[in-house]
């Protein structure tokens, strides 16, 4: 069973759309987390929710909002997108907020044209 | 502002040898670091960890070096063998919640 899953695995997409990724997590962890990877490979967290509640919130553009139903659930929505949101995003979770040993989803490949 | 890095973007070895991966931190606050490895089109996975107040740890054929009085910290592995071959991070906390990552180093293991 796959431990934290996040569809869809390839998103391309036109400037200015809308569109959401999803992210589910069976492992029973009270945190999960968004990150951004460019094409250097850097990883920049994003967000990150525990029990439902944001704790981490860096500095990204609001057309970038994220919502999470329930503890095992983390979506993103990126409103009007824009060439530079082309990147891999990386849900992960961990078993509480410290943020530790986080397990990582196998990412959503955008590419906004 | 504060930052975790590498020392070299790529590093080529032998298969059978062994590998050592370095990292440097600038933040005298941090208190606990993480390996992770990323294969090609996968997520990052976790190797191992260390906390502040220990100088080593050992896992299966790896082993996290940390010295805290020049801020580096270093991930061996031994008889490195091509399913090694992979993105390597080296990550640090400074309280909070949050994960700092460096910026990687490639490891490619020549047959």
């Amino acid at each position: 069973d796959t431990a934290v899953s996040q569809t869809p695995k390839y998103l391309v997409t036109q400037m200015g759309n809308d569109k959401s990724i999803k992210c589910e997590q069976n492992l029973g962890h009270d945190t999960m987390y968004w990150y951004k990877q460019d094409s250097k490979k850097f990883l920049k967290i994003m967000f990150s929710y525990n029990n439902k509640e944001l704790i981490i919130n860096e500095t990204v553009p609001n057309r970038f909002s994220p919502k999470s139903p329930d503890k095992a659930h983390l979506n993103l929505h990126i409103n009007s997108l824009e060439l530079g949101d082309s990147a891999v995003y990386f849900c992960a979770s961990s078993q509480e907020a410290g943020g530790e040993t986080q397990y990582f989803g196998p990412g959503t490949r955008l590419l906004v044209l | 502002g504060e930052s975790v890095g590498l020392h070299l973007p790529t590093l080529s070895v032998q298969e059978g040898d062994n590998s050592i991966i370095n990292c440097a931190y600038s933040n005298s606050a941090s208190d606990y670091f993480i390996w992770y490895k990323q294969e090609s089109g996968k997520g990052p996975q976790f190797i191992i960890d260390i906390r502040s107040n220990m100088d080593k740890r050992q896992g299966q054929r790896v082993t996290v070096l940390l010295n805290k009085t020049v801020k580096h910290l270093s991930l061996q592995i031994a008889a490195t063998q091509p399913g090694d071959s992979a993105v390597y991070f080296c990550a640090e906390k400074a309280g909070g919640n949050k994960l700092t990552f460096g910026t990687g180093t490639q490891l490619k293991v020549e047959l």
